[in-house]
């Protein structure tokens, strides 16, 4: 079993609809969970990340963390085509290795 | 500010060569972390150096090994290629004690 797993999708959704982005990890001792985007050809770049259980929000992106069901969501609200990318939960214990899901490939349609 | 900056972009190796990837950290940052990215797949954790050590090693074989410099650059190492080892190499680097870990845009390194 995969410490981290993500659905990869791949998902098409249409222009301002909500996407949800979903990972569940098995390690319960991971303290930070961390979302990346991915463009084609271009190396992962931090959107936020998570201490321990809770929400964040940073404009249209919205973090959520449920350590009782070992749970990491992530939503998009009024999605732009700009947010077409492969995304990619990650968890760890502090300043250590990263454990990636395997990213879900998203499409917003205009 | 650079970001993290990778080099060779590209490149190509024949199976059984070696080769050997550099990274320069974001300015500021001590700690650089390799990771390798099959097609598909998510990064997979190699190893992290953090003054100049090894401070940690995920689930790679000892033909992957690295360095680090006193600027606070680093190099990945892989003999004897193997075909399997195709993949995208990324770099990460992060301020010490900081959860935040800043990625560059990688090496597509094609064994043959």
């Amino acid at each position: 079993q995969k410490e981290v797993e993500q659905d990869p999708g791949p998902l098409s959704v249409p222009e301002g609809a909500i996407v949800s982005l979903n990972c569940t990890y098995s390690n319960s001792a991971f303290q930070y969970f961390m979302w990346y985007r991915q463009y084609s050809r271009k190396g992962p770049e931090l959107l936020m990340y998570t201490y321990s259980s809770g929400n964040k929000e940073d404009g249209r992106f919205t973090a959520q963390v449920d350590k009782s069901s070992k749970y990491i969501s992530l939503f998009i609200r009024d999605s732009q085509p700009s947010d077409s990318a492969t995304y990619l939960c990650a968890s760890n214990f502090g300043n250590e290795k990263l454990t990636f899901g395997t990213g879900t490939r998203l499409t917003i349609i205009p | 500010d650079a970001g993290v900056t990778q080099s060779p972009t590209h490149l190509i190796k024949t199976r059984g060569q070696q080769v050997t990837l550099r990274c320069s950290p974001k300015s500021g940052h001590d700690t650089v972390s390799w990771y390798q990215q099959a097609l598909g797949q998510g990064p997979q954790f190699i190893f992290q150096y953090y003054e100049e050590e090894e401070r940690q090693r995920g689930n790679f074989p000892d033909r992957f090994s690295g360095h680090q410099f006193p600027n606070y650059s680093s190099e990945l190492n892989v003999n004897a290629l193997l075909l399997g080892d195709s993949a995208l190499y990324l770099c990460a680097s992060s301020r010490g004690g900081s959860i935040e870990a800043f990625f560059g845009q990688g090496t597509r390194l094609t064994v043959v």
